[in-house]
């Protein structure tokens, strides 16, 4: 059965530093994608990265960075330059099937983080 | 601006009663979803639809049903056979374009029972 693990329930980083949340995930699926989303403490889910199993490069959107190692199955996130205003909860999430077909995510438990100043 | 809409912010129900919760979206998204989060956990699926007129169970749909009759809507109503409603439900669409069909999120109901 698929599943996203988040082995960190929280984690501290100084501003300006970076900062790598794990995420090991499961599936017999050849196709999926990887997604990382943001919680604060609004409670809106803010989409952030996003990974394709059979994309070659690792994903980049600004400070984001998604750490793809297949072989592994991690989809570790890096945040780059820490600021205050990323403290929040994040979630690693992982869609089944192949991407033109819609279908559910799967979440993991998340990971809290605390920027300090 | 283009987004997602859930209301009411905030919905109490008192025990036995059924209670609908609003999702609205103008991205002309296909499929939209519902999820349920816990304290501290993650979030899980409720129900989803792909299509107009179709929708299917997630991982707990006991206790709750929706309608998808326009592709802007898909409200969802906790009925009262959902022992334990109290939760955040969110509300998520997705297109067939780019990304691997990323799902956008409302801003949330919390449901409170009274």
């Amino acid at each position: 059965a698929q599943k996203i693990t988040q082995t960190q329930p929280g984690m501290f980083v100084q501003e300006k530093e970076a900062v790598t949340l794990d995420c090991t995930y499961d599936t017999s699926d050849q196709s999926y994608g990887l997604f990382w989303y943001k919680q604060p403490s609004s409670g809106e889910m803010i989409f952030l990265i996003y990974q394709g199993s059979y994309d070659e490069q690792n994903a980049t959107e600004g400070r984001y960075s998604l750490n793809f190692q297949k072989a592994r199955k991690s989809a570790n996130l890096v945040i780059s330059a820490s600021q205050l205003g990323d403290s929040a909860m994040y979630f690693c999430a992982m869609r089944e099937g192949p991407h033109n077909q819609g279908g559910k995510l799967i979440f993991g438990q998340g990971t809290e983080l605390s920027v300090k100043p | 601006d283009g987004g997602i809409t859930q209301s009411p912010k905030y919905l109490f129900r008192k025990e036995g009663q059924n209670v609908t919760l609003s999702c609205e979206q103008n991205l002309n998204h296909d499929a939209m979803y519902w999820y349920r989060q816990d304290p501290g956990q993650g979030l899980r699926l409720i129900y989803y639809s792909q299509i107009v007129n179709d929708f299917q169970k997630g991982d707990i749909a006991e206790g709750y049903s929706v309608s998808r009759e326009k592709k802007e809507s898909f409200p969802l109503t906790v009925t009262s056979a959902q022992k334990n409603p109290t939760a955040f439900y969110l509300c998520a669409s997705s297109g067939r374009q780019g990304r691997g069909e990323t799902q956008y999120f409302g801003p949330g109901t919390r449901l409170l029972v009274l």
